[in-house]
């Protein structure tokens, strides 16, 4: 079975503009997190969704990041406008039923210079 | 906000040696896992913990959640080289409606020398 998948794999961009970075969490996967990791500050949650519902949006840094999740197969989070500080690596996870054990994708790096 | 105290930061062994890790915190929480993250991946789960004084292996892997629910440990007997990476302890808090966040410690880089 596929595991998470996360595109693109890579991303350079200038400052300013808008970036959007995908996932597609494993199939039946109930719970999806989207995940920023730097060397500064370790791995973050930004945000995670239920059933496709947003439950908890208390790590997402400032109003210029945003996430979606249309359907239980696809999320998106996106950058606008991106700064250099937004540099990292995004991770998106998924998780069965009851969110406890999470499964990782391979994740987007980011770099906004 | 709650911190997991991860340590040793890094640890260069030799090749058939045991290692030993740790996660300590001053909150309880209901869930430890552990997460191995190789360069250029994500972590990928290596065990889950769910109960105080849980002791769960997972090949050449054990771990361990503390009896005060506020640390947890993994050891890895007879290292070989492929067991380098970079190894996560993560805490689960219930905590009403944010049950499924996990809290990382910054990681224990393994290196090993065949």
């Amino acid at each position: 079975d596929a595991g998470v998948i996360q595109s693109p794999r890579h991303e350079v961009t200038e400052m300013g503009q808008e970036v959007t970075l995908r996932c597609k969490p494993i199939s039946g996967h109930d719970y999806l997190f989207w995940y920023r990791q730097t060397m500064m500050r370790g791995l973050e949650l930004l945000i995670y969704f239920n059933n496709n519902v947003p439950i908890d949006d208390s790590g997402m840094p400032e109003d210029r990041f945003s996430a979606k999740m249309p359907n239980a197969s696809f999320s998106t989070l996106k950058i606008q406008p991106s700064e250099p500080r937004d540099s990292a690596v995004y991770f998106c996870a998924s998780s069965p039923y009851s969110g406890l054990e999470q499964f990782f994708g391979p994740g987007t790096r980011l770099t906004v210079l | 906000g709650q911190q997991l105290n991860q340590s040793p930061q890094s640890m260069f062994i030799q090749e058939g040696e045991d290692v030993s890790m740790n996660c300590t915190s001053s909150s309880i929480f209901n869930t430890w896992l552990w997460y191995k993250q190789e360069p250029g991946e994500g972590p990928v789960l290596l065990i889950a913990l769910y109960k105080a004084g849980e002791l769960t292996s997972n090949g050449r892997l054990t771990a361990q959640f503390g009896i005060t629910r506020k640390d947890s440990f993994l050891n890895i007997s007879a290292s070989i080289p492929s067991d380098v990476g970079i190894y996560f302890c993560a805490g689960q808090k219930d905590s009403g409606g944010s049950n499924y966040k996990l809290t990382f410690g910054k990681g224990t880089l393994l290196t090993v020398n065949p």
